[in-house]
């Protein structure tokens, strides 16, 4: 099977501008979830998406939003960046939602985002 | 404290040698999770460990967790260089409605061959 790919893995942008990044999860599996890796935040989670419905998300402001599609792709937005969103950006896929239990993720290589 | 520190920050041992890192956290839970990350391999999981169990193994990894001192501890025996990486412990927990899923700060281990 092959695994979680994330696309683009590097990216560089100006502050105020917008970015979407792709996730595609491993086949069969319904969720996905994305993670903001800084060095002075560490992991943090932002949201999950399991059958095109957002089922769980973290402390993020709004400029931070996410979307699935049918086919179980993620795609998530930044709006008007800011420089501390600078980061790397994962994506997890699960073969379970989050009902209540979070089950075992599998992580993309992430996409390193710079704002300058 | 933040949910899911671990202790040590950073861990370097001989190769051959057992490491423990550890792992505490504040809200009940439903279980918990270590990964491990590296620059060639990303995040990895590697072993989940529910809220109603106290110990599970795989291979060379030992998982222990106390519910009633919120902490978990990752046992690494016979280490290898190939284990140099960051450690991180993940919980999920119920927060304003939401399922939250928070990552530890992670041990930095390095095993030295």
């Amino acid at each position: 099977k092959a695994g979680v790919t994330q696309t683009p893995r590097y990216l560089i942008k100006t502050r105020g501008q917008q970015v979407t990044l792709s996730c595609s999860p491993i086949s069969g599996h319904r969720s996905v979830s994305w993670y903001q890796q800084t060095p002075g935040q560490g992991l943090q989670f932002l949201f999950e998406y399991f059958s095109e419905t957002q089922r769980n998300k973290g402390n993020f402001p709004g400029r931070f939003s996410g979307r699935q599609f049918s086919n179980s792709r993620s795609e998530m937005n930044v709006s008007t960046l800011e420089l501390g969103d600078s980061a790397l950006y994962l994506c997890a896929s699960s073969s379970q939602a989050g009902t209540g239990v979070l089950y075992e993720q599998y992580f993309g290589p992430g996409t390193r985002l710079t704002v300058t | 404290s933040q949910q899911g520190e671990e202790d040590p920050q950073a861990l370097s041992i001989q190769e051959g040698e057992n490491a423990t890192m550890n792992c505490s956290y504040k809200t009940s839970i439903n279980n918990l999770q270590w990964y491990r990350q590296n620059s060639g391999r990303g995040l990895v999981h590697l072993i989940l460990i529910r809220s109603n169990e106290r110990e599970k193994h795989s291979g060379r990894l030992r998982v222990t967790l106390d519910t009633s001192k919120k902490s978990s501890s990752l046992l690494i025996t016979a280490s290898r260089a190939a284990d140099t990486a960051s450690y991180f412990c993940a919980t999920d927990a119920r927060s304003g409605g939401y399922q939250k899923v928070t990552f530890g700060t992670g041990t930095k281990l390095q095993v030295i061959p």
